[in-house]
């Protein structure tokens, strides 16, 4: 089955500054590479994500990035604010009508300092 | 509006009881998961489910089960509460092909 990491798994940056996390995943029949965003309390939701067809891909502050030969990807935040405090998730997906269950990483969280 | 739903939200219950906590999805999709998380922390897949009278157990599927009687319905049961199951349980589904999920609000169950 599918093995993620994501790291780091806690992150503090200031306010204005960019922040990265990476994922790396086993699977080599990963195509769907998507993060989600959990602010405290509330339930994940998908922010970005990518199909390996594309190795990149931005929607105004965020952006990830996908090395497949290296089976990793990557969030991108540029010019934090507060609200991108957060844990995000990563979750590599083989898609097609398989039924492999999705396989999240641990998380990680982000602290943006004001 | 297309959603997915938990109730109850919160529930406290005592140490042996039986609880089913509940799940529906107005998507038409045909995949379900239930998740446990305790706040801020790791996803744990409890069970899963690609469509109506399918269910399979995920990593921490012990002391509870799941049915899928109906595409929009997937409840699980813990037969017997204890302190341990005390965390937040999230429900997700997600398209047959997609590996997009959709998550509900969650459920917060204390075990007292």
């Amino acid at each position: 089955g599918e093995n993620v990491e994501q790291h780091p798994s806690t992150l503090s940056v200031q306010e204005g500054d960019s922040a990265v996390i990476k994922c790396t995943y086993s699977d080599s029949a990963s195509n769907y590479f998507p993060w989600y965003k959990q602010e405290l309390g509330k339930r994940p939701q998908l922010i970005i994500d990518i199909r390996s067809n594309v190795g990149e891909k931005k929607d105004q502050r965020i952006a990830v990035t996908l090395n497949k030969t290296a089976k990793h990807f990557s969030l991108h935040i540029t010019e934090t604010q507060p609200e991108d405090s957060a844990v995000y998730f990563c979750a590599p997906y083989p898609g097609g009508w398989g039924n492999t269950p999705l396989v999240f990483g641990k998380g990680t969280r982000l602290s943006v300092i004001a | 509006e297309a959603d997915i739903y938990q109730t109850p939200r919160y529930l406290v219950i005592g140490t042996g009881k039986k609880i089913t906590l509940e799940c529906s999805q107005t998507m038409g999709h045909d995949k379900m998961y239930w998740y446990q998380q305790d706040p801020g922390m790791e996803l744990h897949l409890i069970h899963y489910s690609y469509g109506v009278n399918s269910t399979e157990k995920g990593d921490l599927s012990s002391e509870s089960t799941v049915s899928r009687i109906r595409t929009e319905h997937f409840p699980l049961t813990l037969e017997s509460a204890r302190p341990s199951h005390t965390s937040q349980y999230l429900c997700a589904s997600s398209e047959s092909r997609g590996g997009k999920q959709y998550f509900g609000p969650g459920t917060r169950l204390t075990v007292t």
